[in-house]
């Protein structure tokens, strides 16, 4: 699976749209990008993932580069629940399990 | 509530000791994954079942192992359990074998004395 590279940590201001930055410059055609958070010490929780075109749910956006280099996520209005690690991990065929790394830790303020 | 759910939530054993952690998937998802959260190794892929076979293993240590029984529930073994062996335990399962959303349980922490 190809790796992937966020930044350790953000900060955001409450009611504002957050957007975390992933860059997967080593992405193959076949690999999709995911996008999964974790609330302190709970289970991970999946947001939203897609291949090449942008993706919206009803908990984010994403939007994926054209050359698929790199992909942002997007919380259109950021509420101190979302307060999370933020993991971008790519991942394709092969053996199923996901790769995850460090993550962005965002902060959302009052 | 995702769905997934992970028995116990909590276990303080001895070392040395084995122990079993239980995980009843998402009603119809086939696969199960276990991981392992550690303050210093992050969140690590185990081992991966889908429809009571092994399908893809990790970094999985020969004293672990693993199982998916019939009705789909997945069990993990850890044996001679060492001081570093404690960390959060996350079952996580999907619909299918591919690259679909996986649905992760609450953990079971794991604490080694």
């Amino acid at each position: 699976d190809a790796k992937t590279t966020q930044p350790p940590s953000m900060d955001c201001a409450e009611g504002r749209a957050a957007n975390l930055p992933c860059n997967h410059s080593t992405i193959s055609g076949n690999e999709y990008v995911y996008w999964y958070r974790q609330i302190h010490s709970q289970g991970p929780q999946y947001i939203i993932h897609g291949l090449k075109n942008n993706e919206t749910n009803e908990m984010a956006s994403l939007i994926i580069t054209e050359d698929r280099k790199s992909s942002t996520l997007i919380l259109p209005h950021a509420t101190l629940r979302d307060t999370a690690v933020y993991y971008c991990i790519v991942a394709g065929g092969g053996a199923d399990g996901l790769t995850f790394g460090k993550g962005t830790h965002l902060i959302i303020q009052p | 509530d995702s769905g997934v759910t992970q028995t116990p939530k909590h276990l303080i054993t001895a070392t040395g000791q084995r122990v079993t952690l239980r995980c009843s998937p998402r009603s119809g998802d086939l696969s199960v994954y276990w991981y392992q959260q550690s303050l210093d190794q992050g969140l690590q892929f185990l081992i991966q079942y889908y429809n009571g076979e092994e399908r893809a293993k990790g970094n999985i240590l020969e004293r672990f192992s693993a199982q998916q029984f019939p009705d789909l529930h997945s069990e993990l073994n850890l044996s001679s359990l060492e001081l570093g062996d404690s960390a959060l335990y996350f079952c996580a399962s999907s619909a299918g074998q591919g690259r679909t959303e996986a649905f992760f349980g609450q953990g079971t922490r794991l604490t080694v004395v």
